[in-house]
């Protein structure tokens, strides 16, 4: 079935690396994607995002590539901090014309070790 | 950026009972919508909530288990209706930016609990 899916459920690495979460995506008609970040106990927050008629868009130490071809969403830290820990989500949103309707991915923990 | 708050910030209820979320933006929207996370679970998204119109549910939620009202543009309450243990999530509400496509904002979730 169509759907949103992350590679790893938990990513592990050392402060100060660069950390790479991975997202896959089967629908073909989506074409905005966002990446949120979700603390415990906390809604998600907005990282980043990506149209589908951009392959790269960079932020703040963050970086998400979109290769359509393959159906694949890679969110990458820069010098991953203790505060990057967190839960990361993938969504899509398929092309309903509300950015705000989104599917979701499963979700991966990164967990930054000091 | 929008400043979502969302009321109560969690609830333990007894099953067969209801509860109403409230949402409350600081700016004027259009469409507002209502998901729910299940314990160590995605997101998915329960309806969209446009002032002035019937909400929308996506497949599997229905009206009569998760009523919404939708009175302004500032505003907008989903009710968790005869509750029972399954449905112990977090549910959040989350809006557009205005003006601007994308950067969809959450509130900080309600945690539900049914006991």
């Amino acid at each position: 079935g169509e759907s949103v899916g992350l590679h790893l459920p938990t990513l592990s690495v050392q402060e100060g690396d660069n950390s790479i979460i991975n997202c896959a995506y089967s629908n073909s008609a989506s074409d905005y994607f966002i990446w949120y970040k979700q603390e415990s106990g906390k809604g998600p927050q907005f990282i980043i995002d990506i149209r589908s008629n951009m392959d790269k868009r960079q932020g703040q130490r963050v970086t998400v590539l979109l290769n359509k071809t393959v159906k694949h969403l890679s969110l990458q830290i820069a010098a991953t901090q203790p505060g990057d820990s967190a839960v990361y989500f993938c969504a899509e949103n398929r092309g309903s014309g509300n950015t705000g309707k989104l599917i979701f991915g499963q979700g991966t923990t990164l967990q930054v070790k000091p | 950026s929008a400043v979502i708050s969302q009321k109560p910030s969690r609830d333990i209820c007894q099953r067969g009972t209801s509860l109403t979320i409230q949402c409350q933006v600081d700016s004027q929207v259009t469409m507002m919508f209502w998901y729910r996370q299940q314990p160590g679970q995605s997101l998915t998204l329960i309806a969209t909530a446009n002032q002035g119109s019937e909400a929308t549910y996506e497949s599997g939620f229905v009206i009569d288990k998760f009523p919404i009202s939708r009175p302004n543009l500032t505003f907008s309450t989903l009710t968790v209706s005869n509750m029972s243990p399954e449905d112990s999530s977090i549910y959040l509400c989350s809006v557009e930016r205005g003006g601007r496509e994308g950067e969809a904002f959450f509130g900080q979730g309600t945690r539900l609990t049914v006991v």
